[in-house]
């Protein structure tokens, strides 16, 4: 079993609907949870970072965490073309290196 | 701020051949990382660096050695290319703490590399 695995996709919607990004983690010692988005060719960038339970939002997105279930979701409102990319989830701990986890991504495409 | 570069974009290797690449952050942070990516797969850790003067391995290290030379520069080396490590180099950095952003990482444009 993958330490962190996401729903496979690739995942289609249309705009401006509501996109749902599902992650799964087996360590229950992981302690910060993220988001980050890569358009094809380009390099990862943070779009969320989650450290209790419960809901966070910024704009548009919204993370959710639960520990005791070990998942962590993203949702996208008002999905737009410009959200069609790859979205990586990642855990780690609170350790000085701070190193973390990838998922192997979710494809997303906003069809207009 | 540049935030983190890294040299070359991109780089066409015969097996055997060695090469370096150089990876520069000018953010202060205290943290980097080096992963590979290969096509349709997440990031895979080779080795990270928690601090200047600290280094130790990742998920897949077989075939790499690093280089914490200073704070801002962290250099992965191939000894022997091999085809298998065709893949996309990211390099990252944080700032390693746990408080706010702390534990965000930052990545670099990517170097691109082809092993014949």
């Amino acid at each position: 079993q993958k330490e962190v695995e996401q729903n496979s996709g690739p995942l289609s919607v249309p705009e401006g609907a509501i996109a749902s990004l599902n992650c799964t983690y087996s360590d229950r010692g992981s302690q910060s949870f993220f988001w980050y988005r890569q358009y094809s060719g380009k390099s990862p960038e943070l779009i969320m970072s989650i450290y209790s339970n419960g809901d966070k939002e910024d704009g548009r997105f919204t993370a959710q965490l639960n520990k005791a279930s070990q998942y962590v979701s993203l949702l996208i409102r008002d999905s737009q073309p410009s959200d069609s990319a790859t979205y990586l989830c990642a855990v780690s701990y609170n350790t000085n290196a701070g190193k973390s986890t990838f998922g192997d991504g979710t494809t997303l495409t906003v069809k207009p | 701020n540049a935030g983190v570069t890294q040299t070359p974009k991109f780089q066409v290797l015969k097996t055997g051949q060695s090469m370096t690449l150089q990876c520069a952050q000018d953010m202060n942070h205290n943290s980097m990382y080096w992963y590979r990516q290969d096509p349709g797969m997440g990031l895979r850790l080779i080795y990270y660096s928690a601090s200047e003067g600290t280094t130790d391995k990742g998920e897949v290290p077989n075939g790499y050695n690093v280089s914490r030379l200073n704070k801002r520069e962290f250099s992965l080396r191939l000894e022997s290319a091999a085809p298998s490590q065709t893949s996309v180099y990211f390099c990252a950095s944080s700032a390693g703490k746990a408080s706010g952003s702390g534990w965000t990482q930052y990545f670099g444009p990517g170097t691109r590399l082809l092993v014949l």
